[in-house]
C-alpha cells in the first residue's frame, strides 16, 4: 500500500513561495500513475490544485494555473509543489495524493500552510 | 466546468439508522465518474466509492453508491458510531481535466 508523507514550511509570507514536498513509499513516483495536490481551507471544503504524470505531464486548475508548478523527482521519488504569489487565501491544510478511478486513493496525512506576515 | 451541489448540508440521525446524502451535478456525464469521500475531524478523506456505485477497497458494504448523469445518492444501509463524519462527493472531467468536489455533507448524531 503506498504512503504519502508531506512535508514543509508551516508559515509562508504573503506574496512569498509556498514549497511542499511529498515523499511516496511502497510505490513509485516513475510508475504509471497520476500523483497530485489537494487543499482544503480552514473549515471550508476540498480544491484540487493539480496533478503530475509519471512522464512529466500536468494539468492545473484554471483558477491557480498561472501560479502553481507540480514537479516530479525520481530519484528521491518524491513530488513537489510550488505556488506563487501566495496570499492569505492560500492558507490551508495541502494534502498529496495518488489519482485513481477519477479520484484520489491515497492520501497523506497533509501538512497546514498558513501565509501570514 | 461542473459544478456539484450536495445536499443536506447537514444530516442529523441516530445509529441504525438510514442515511441518504445527494450530490448533484450542473451538467450529465454519460461516463458516472462521480466519487464519494469520507471526512472525519483532523484526517485526511477517505475514498469510499468511485464510478458512482463500486466500493473501493476494504469499505464496508453499509456504503452504496447510485445515480447516474446529474443525480448521485450515497446511502448508509445502517448507521455505525463511526460513520459520523462529512461526506464530499467529486467529479472527473478530462476535457479539459478538472476534479470537482462538492461543498460537503455533515453527517452528525442526533
Amino acid at each position: 500500500q503506498v504512503h504519502l508523507q508531506e512535508s514543509g514550511p508551516g508559515l509562508v509570507r504573503p506574496s512569498g513561495t509556498l514549497s511542499l514536498t511529498c515523499v511516496v513509499s511502497g510505490g513509485s513516483v516513475s510508475s504509471a500513475n497520476w500523483w497530485s495536490w489537494v487543499r482544503q481551507a480552514p473549515g471550508k471544503g476540498l480544491e484540487w490544485v493539480g496533478e503530475i504524470y509519471h512522464g512529466g505531464t500536468t494539468n492545473y486548475n484554471p483558477s491557480l494555473k498561472r501560479r502553481v508548478i507540480i514537479s516530479l523527482d525520481a530519484s528521491k521519488n518524491q513530488l513537489s509543489l510550488n505556488l506563487t504569489s501566495v496570499t492569505a487565501a492560500d492558507t490551508a491544510v495541502y494534502y498529496c495524493t495518488r489519482v485513481w478511478g477519477g479520484g484520489f486513493d491515497s492520501w497523506g496525512q497533509g501538512t497546514r500552510v498558513t501565509v501570514s506576515s | 466546468e461542473i459544478v456539484l451541489t450536495q445536499s443536506p448540508g447537514t444530516l442529523s440521525l441516530s445509529p441504525g439508522e438510514r442515511a441518504t446524502l445527494s450530490c448533484r451535478a450542473s451538467q450529465s456525464d454519460p461516463n458516472n465518474l462521480l466519487v464519494w469521500y469520507q471526512q472525519k475531524p483532523g484526517q485526511a478523506p477517505r475514498l469510499l466509492i468511485y464510478g458512482a456505485s463500486s466500493r473501493a477497497t476494504g469499505i464496508p458494504d453499509r456504503f452504496s453508491g447510485s445515480g447516474s448523469g446529474t443525480d448521485f445518492t450515497l446511502t448508509i444501509s445502517s448507521l455505525e458510531a463511526e460513520d459520523f463524519a462529512v461526506y464530499y462527493c467529486q467529479h472527473y472531467s478530462g476535457s479539459p481535466p478538472m476534479y470537482t468536489f462538492g461543498q460537503g455533507t455533515r453527517l452528525d448524531i442526533k
